[in-house]
Order: C-alpha cells, then structure tokens, then sequence
C-alpha cells in the first residue's frame, strides 16, 4: 500500500521564476493538504483540496495556488519565486470523515 | 500568533532515560492532539494521537498525557534509544480534516 508520493524530492529555482510540486495521496484518501516546513521550523499549513476544490487555506500569498484532479491527486504552483520560498513542502493526505493525515516525504525547493 | 508553543527546543537524554516534551495550546476549539516524529529528509510520520476525552494514552513506550484545564499536553517516550533521535512536533487541529496546527519543534537525541 504506497504512502503519499511527491516529486520531484529536490528543485533549483531561481528568483522570480514559476514552480509546480506534485502529490499522489495515500490510497483511499480523498483531501490532500500542502504544508511549507521552514529549516528548523514546524509545517505551516498552506491549503486543502477536497472534491477538487480548495476547502481551506492558511496565512500565504496568492502566488501559492493548487489544484487537485479527479484522481485525487494534487500540483501546488508558486509564481513569482522569492528566496523566503526556500522550504521543504509537504504534501499530506487523509479522508474528510476522519482524524490523522499521512505525510509525504517533501519536495526541498531552494530558490537561487 | 503561535497557536502550539513547544518545549523544550533541543532535548539530550542518555539510552535508556525518559525523554518529556510538553505543549501548549489556546484554542479551546481544538479537538485532536497528534505527535509526530521527523527524521533528517523525510516527513513527519505520525506517532501517536489523543483526544481530550482522555487524560492519557499509551503505546509501547509512547505516551501522551493530557491536561485540558490547563491546555497542555505532552509526550513521554520511556526507555530512550538512539534510533529515537529524531525532532519531534506536536500538533493540533480542530478535529478530522481541519489544518493542522504545529509546534515548532523538539530536536530529540539519544545517547548510547
């Protein structure tokens, strides 16, 4: 039973340019969740997608948008790229109905 | 404003020891308690969860006891080992697929 599946793991980008992150969520799950995790830092929960509309949204700019397709899979977009988007982004996965969520193991995007 | 204040930032324990790391929450409306553990490169992966209906839950040599007066909770991890090295986070959230709400982290390491 794969876990949640993100890729790429590690991306170079520099300033100003556009990123695009993918998940594959847990199997039987239907909510995916994108949290940036700073070095040294606890995630910081940027939205939810749910039924392939975004159900919650954290304290982040309109540059950090997503989308989540029939297959329940999920991309998160970042334009406009600054340094302070440097992070390890997760993708978390669970069911609408039900407590706990399944981490992926990040993308790590450093911005050049 | 911090939500989940964590303590302590770095823990050193001897193999063997009782590792404690407490939290503290002001949101009455949280209704789920998680604890993760993270190790270098990866996600968090889910270690153990509470529910304020209870004042303590055990699972192996994890345990979460739960003060709801106080709005505090805290993990023991008994008979510390080296592969417990690790940073630990806890969590909180409103109940089911709510956002998560993260502390900032404890870096936990186990002596031999």
């Amino acid at each position: 039973d794969a876990g949640v599946t993100q890729s790429p793991t590690h991306l170079i980008k520099t300033r100003g340019q556009q990123v695009t992150l993918r998940c594959s969520p847990k199997s039987g799950h239907d909510t995916v969740s994108w949290y940036q995790q700073a070095l040294g830092q606890g995630p910081q929960f940027i939205f939810q997608y749910y039924e392939e509309e975004e159900r919650q949204r954290g304290n982040f700019p309109d540059r950090f948008s997503g989308h989540q397709f029939p297959n329940y899979s999920s991309e998160l977009n970042v334009n406009a790229l600054l340094l302070g988007d440097s992070a390890l982004y997760l993708c978390a996965s669970s069911l609408v109905t039900g407590y706990g969520y399944t981490f992926g193991s990040g993308t790590r995007l450093t911005v050049v | 404003q911090q939500q989940v204040k964590q303590s302590p930032q770095s823990l050193i324990v001897q193999k063997g020891g009782i590792s404690i790391i407490n939290c503290a929450y002001e949101n009455t409306a949280f209704d789920y308690f998680p604890w993760y553990q993270q190790f270098p490169g990866k996600g968090p992966a889910l270690l153990i969860a509470i529910r304020p209906d209870v004042s303590e839950k055990k699972e192996g040599r994890f345990t979460i006891s739960f003060n709801k007066s106080a709005k505090q909770f805290s993990l023991h991890i008994m008979d510390s080992q080296p592969g417990d090295s690790a940073t630990y986070f806890c969590a909180a959230n409103k109940g089911g697929s709510e956002k998560l709400v993260f502390g900032k982290g404890t870096k936990l390491t186990v002596n031999p």
